[in-house]
């Protein structure tokens, strides 16, 4: 069970490179995440899915664009790459309201710096 | 979701008891406390969550005051590998399963 694993672990794009972050899970988990994290911040939110074809934004959708095909895959598209975007970013999923135990598992990030 | 609030940073030393508070006194009676943990450089790790009983499992034991304003963690031997950022959660079960994440506490374990 390898949980929620993210591709690449680093990143280095020039100012104006496009790219996509992977994530996929295997605990057949509903809802997925991405939260970024800068250094010495908190996490937060850019994008989330309920289910396949369902994505909605979180607090920083600007710049990223997600899709949600299957249940286990949740990539993350950025485009036009920003020094703004430099982060840490991360994955995660959860269960869905049938479980009881409602903690999230997140995937080991990427490091991304945009030059 | 009801504001949290913790300390920026604890000590602890090595085998001790590690006791983290949080207060949450605008909580509301369908949030649970959730608690995760950030150990430098990888992703949040889920440690525990509860509604108003105490709760333990094998990481760390949960205990939530009756009137359910505060919280506090406990980690019954600490290691040097518990230091890391702590994150309480307050958070309503149902269709938004969003968690908001503040700075957390972190906790160095001393030797």
């Amino acid at each position: 069970n390898a949980g929620v694993t993210q591709t690449p672990k680093f990143r280095i794009l020039k100012i104006g490179q496009s790219m996509t972050l992977q994530c996929t899970q295997d605990m057949n988990h509903n809802y997925m995440y991405w939260y970024r994290q800068d250094p010495g911040m908190g996490l937060k939110l850019i994008y989330y899915s309920v289910g396949a074809g369902i994505t909605d934004k979180g607090e920083v959708p600007n710049g990223y664009n997600v899709s949600r095909s299957t249940t286990e895959d949740f990539p993350l598209r950025l485009e036009l790459a920003a020094p703004s975007q430099t982060s840490v970013y991360f994955c995660a999923s959860s269960p869905s309201s049938g479980n009881s135990n409602y903690g999230y598992t997140f995937g080991s990030g990427t490091r991304l710096t945009v030059v | 979701d009801a504001k949290t609030t913790q300390p920026p940073s604890m000590d602890c030393a090595e085998g001790r008891a590690a006791n983290l508070p949080c207060n949450h006194s605008t909580i509301s009676g369908n949030e649970y406390v959730y608690w995760y943990r950030q150990i430098h450089s990888q992703g949040p790790q889920y440690i525990i969550h509860g509604l108003k009983n105490n709760e333990t499992n094998e990481m760390a034991s949960l205990i939530i005051t009756e009137d359910r304003k505060s919280s506090t963690l406990i980690l019954p031997h600490a290691t040097l590998r518990d230091t890391a950022v702590y994150y309480c959660i307050a958070k309503a079960r149902g269709s938004n399963y969003k968690l908001t994440f503040g700075k957390g506490t972190l906790l160095t374990v001393n030797p």
